[in-house]
């Protein structure tokens, strides 16, 4: 159980369009949703929470109108990075938190890869 | 604030040599540890947690002890193996701070055989 699959895996697409990453909590509810980034050679970083039904809390530096995320329903997140550059080209990771009793456990998504030409 | 220190990697051992990655934290309150497993060109995995202070999480053949009084929880192994190559997250839900996940820098592991 407690499975999370994002989508598409691996993304390319040219300077300037935008792209949507779908994650996807697959046999549990996620009130809360996040979703990181991941520099070569480097730890996450988170970019947002993403909270079902309301808009999600953004992480210092990170653009909001750049990085747009929607969290329609209790399974389902999406981030859409939008006007993408090269710079935008990295590993992006969600994570859907699971609580069991007193103790919150984040079942992270395989990722997606996204390169911008 | 919170946060967590890891030991630095890359650690290279051999195959079979026992493993310990070390683990420090600060945080208020005492909150549930976790450790994540990241292989090569994959996402990441949780390999193991403990929910309260003396809990020892275990999977794999992985261990990590909640040490309240010394604020640490080191990853464990008593015999690495090659498939055991990977980068190692230390982590925890920050209490004070809309449980945030709180990360280490990871820990590099290469195992030669």
């Amino acid at each position: 159980g407690a499975v999370v699959s994002q989508h598409p895996s691996r993304v390319i697409c040219k300077s300037g369009t935008s792209v949507k990453i779908e994650c996807r909590s697959l046999d549990f509810q996620a009130t809360t949703m996040f979703w990181y980034r991941q520099f070569p050679k480097q730890s996450l970083m988170l970019m947002a929470t993403s909270n079902e039904g309301s808009k999600a809390t953004y992480e210092q530096g990170v653009e909001k109108d750049k990085f747009l995320i929607n969290h329609a329903s209790l399974t389902l997140s999406t981030l859409t990075v939008t006007s993408a550059h090269p710079e935008d080209s990295s590993f992006y990771i969600c994570s859907a938190s699971l609580t069991s009793g007193s103790t919150d456990t984040q079942y992270f998504g395989p990722g997606t890869r996204l390169t911008v030409l | 604030g919170n946060s967590v220190t890891q030991m630095e990697g890359p650690v290279t051992l051999s195959e079979e040599a026992f493993l310990t990655i070390n683990c420090t934290y600060t945080a208020t309150g005492y909150p549930s540890l976790f450790w994540y497993v990241q292989y090569p060109g994959e996402g990441l995995q949780l390999l193991l947690k403990a929910t309260k202070a003396d809990d020892k999480g275990s999977n794999k053949g992985f261990e990590a002890t909640y040490r309240k009084e010394t604020t640490s929880f080191h990853l464990e192994k008593g015999s690495v193996q090659v498939s055991d190559s990977a980068v190692y997250f230390c982590a925890f839900f920050a209490l004070d701070s809309n449980y945030q996940l709180i990360w280490g820098a990871g820990t590099k592991l290469i195992i030669k055989p």
